[in-house]
C-alpha cells in the first residue's frame, strides 16, 4: 500500500496568514493527489484534485501543487471559516489511502 | 445530496448495516464508495463498487476484507454496507461518498456513527 504523510500534524496561525501543508508518497504518484478539508460533524469536502485542480466552487485561496511524491497545499490568507483539519489522499491506486491529516487551529 | 442511516451502538461480534439514499444526480450511472474516520487516527478507505454498466463489482481495502460488504439497489437509488463481526476498533464515522475517475471522492454524506461496546 503507498503510505501518505502529512506535515504538520496539527498548527496554530492567525486570520490572514499563508498556511502551508505538505504531504509525502512513500512512492511516485504522479499528480494522482486529492486534498480534502474536513469539520466536526460535517461531511468532508474536496478541495483540490489531481494535485493542483481546484474543485469548482473553492475559494480561490485554495492551491495545490507538486507531483511524484511531494505535494502542498497552501492557503494564502487564512480566513475564519477555514479552521479545519485537512486531508491528503492518494488515488493512484487502490486501496487509496489518506494521509493522517492536519488540524488547523486559530492561534 | 447523500444521506446515511443505520448507525448506532452494537455489541461486539454483531451485524449493523448502513445505507446511503442518494438524489439529485443518476446513481445508476455512479461509482460509489465508503470511507470511515476513525477517532484518533483520521479518514481510512473500506472499499468501493462500480456501477452496473462497469461491472458492477465492489473492492475492498485489506483490513475490512471478509467482513464488510457493499451493494446497492440501483432501483432505490440507496447504497448499502454490511459489517459483520464488528470489533471495537470498527468504532468510526462512516460516510459515503460518490466516485471521480477512480479514486477521488467528490460528494459526501454527513456520516453515521457506529459505536461498537459492550
Amino acid at each position: 500500500d503507498i503510505q501518505m504523510t502529512q506535515s504538520p500534524s496539527s498548527l496554530s496561525a492567525s486570520v490572514g496568514d499563508r498556511v502551508a501543508i505538505t504531504c509525502r508518497a512513500s512512492r511516485p504518484i504522479s499528480t494522482y493527489l486529492n486534498w480534502y478539508q474536513w469539520k466536526p460533524g460535517k461531511a468532508p469536502h474536496l478541495l483540490i484534485f489531481a494535485a493542483s485542480s481546484v474543485r469548482r466552487g473553492v475559494p480561490s485561496r485554495f492551491s495545490g501543487s507538486g507531483s511524484g511524491t511531494d505535494f502542498t497545499l497552501t492557503i494564502s490568507s487564512l480566513q475564519p471559516e477555514d479552521f479545519a483539519t485537512y486531508y491528503c489522499q492518494q488515488s493512484y491506486n487502490a486501496p487509496y489511502t489518506f494521509g493522517q491529516g492536519t488540524k488547523v487551529e486559530i492561534k | 445530496q447523500l444521506v446515511e442511516s443505520g448507525g448506532g451502538l452494537v455489541k461486539p461480534g454483531g451485524s449493523v448495516r448502513l445505507s446511503c439514499a442518494a438524489s439529485g444526480f443518476s446513481f445508476n450511472d455512479a461509482w460509489m464508495t465508503w470511507v470511515r474516520l476513525l477517532p484518533g487516527k483520521g479518514l481510512e478507505w473500506i472499499g468501493r463498487i462500480k456501477n452496473k454498466g462497469d461491472g458492477g463489482a465492489a473492492d475492498y481495502s485489506s483490513p475490512v476484507k471478509g467482513r464488510f460488504t457493499i451493494s446497492r439497489d440501483d432501483s432505490r437509488s440507496t447504497l448499502y454496507l454490511q459489517i459483520d463481526s464488528l470489533r471495537t476498533d470498527d468504532t468510526a464515522v462512516y460516510y459515503c461518498a460518490t466516485v471521480r475517475g477512480a479514486g477521488t471522492f467528490d460528494y459526501w454524506g454527513q456520516g453515521a456513527l457506529v459505536t461498537v461496546s459492550s
